[in-house]
């Protein structure tokens, strides 16, 4: 089911910012790009979603390419917290399901 | 607390026993959602309930696993005649609103309720 392409580990350094790349070329006009993070032995946690503008919160920012087929998310300042596995979901309204994926394990370095 | 509450948390059955999962959403929350996560994989999708309608059952693997929201707040998953296959983590979610649109995005997860089945 996923229809997203991650890659499966970044590393980063402390304080510096991650850039996390998203591939969804088979992305429809209604699909909504959704980002969650999971940390060990945790539930996934939510960090941003969006349709086709750029979107930021106070976690994250989220780059939507013109064309849609591809996403980054941003980090800003990345802490050893930030240290988790993140997944890049498509959501096709009225699904009420997301599907995860493998997800981008993320490690930061001190 | 103010979060998703599971339990129990951890979960040991032997193989054909019966297991009853609760989850206490956030209060007022309209959605809610279970998911099973097998040993390092993503989280899979299994039933949806907007109150106590449940509108998806689809990813139910099979008729042992059964999922009710009777009043609309509490919700239990039961796993009848449990196999080892169905050792997972078994997360749930709620969402404050029906989630009907596009711009609902964020769902709340519990810190899940581990089953090992011997």
């Amino acid at each position: 089911d996923a229809k997203t392409t991650q890659p499966n580990s970044m590393e980063s350094n402390e304080e510096e910012p991650v850039h996390l790349p998203c591939n969804h070329s088979t992305i429809s006009g209604t699909d909504y790009i959704h980002w969650y993070r999971q940390l060990p032995s945790q539930g996934p946690e939510y960090v941003i979603h969006g349709l086709t503008s750029n979107v930021n919160n106070r976690m994250a920012s989220l780059a939507i390419a013109e064309d849609r087929k591809s996403s980054t998310l941003i980090l800003h300042r990345a802490t050893l917290r930030d240290a988790a596995v993140y997944y890049c979901i498509l959501r096709d309204v009225p699904d009420y399901k997301l599907s995860f994926g493998a997800g981008t394990t993320v490690t930061v370095r001190a | 607390g103010a979060g998703v509450s599971q339990s129990p948390r951890y979960k040991v059955a032997k193989r054909g026993q019966d297991v009853a999962l609760r989850c206490d959403p956030i209060s007022g929350h309209v959605s809610l959602f279970w998911y099973q996560q097998a040993l390092g994989q993503g989280p899979e999708f299994l039933t949806y309930f907007q109150n106590e309608a449940q509108l998806d059952k689809s990813g139910l693997p099979s008729d042992r696993f059964f999922a009710e929201r009777p009043e609309g707040s509490v919700s239990t998953l039961k796993i009848q005649r449990t196999q080892q296959e169905d050792s997972a983590v078994y997360l749930c979610a709620s969402s404050l609103r029906r989630w009907t649109s596009g711009r609902d995005g964020e769902l709340f997860f519990g810190e899940g309720s581990r089953l090992t089945v011997l």
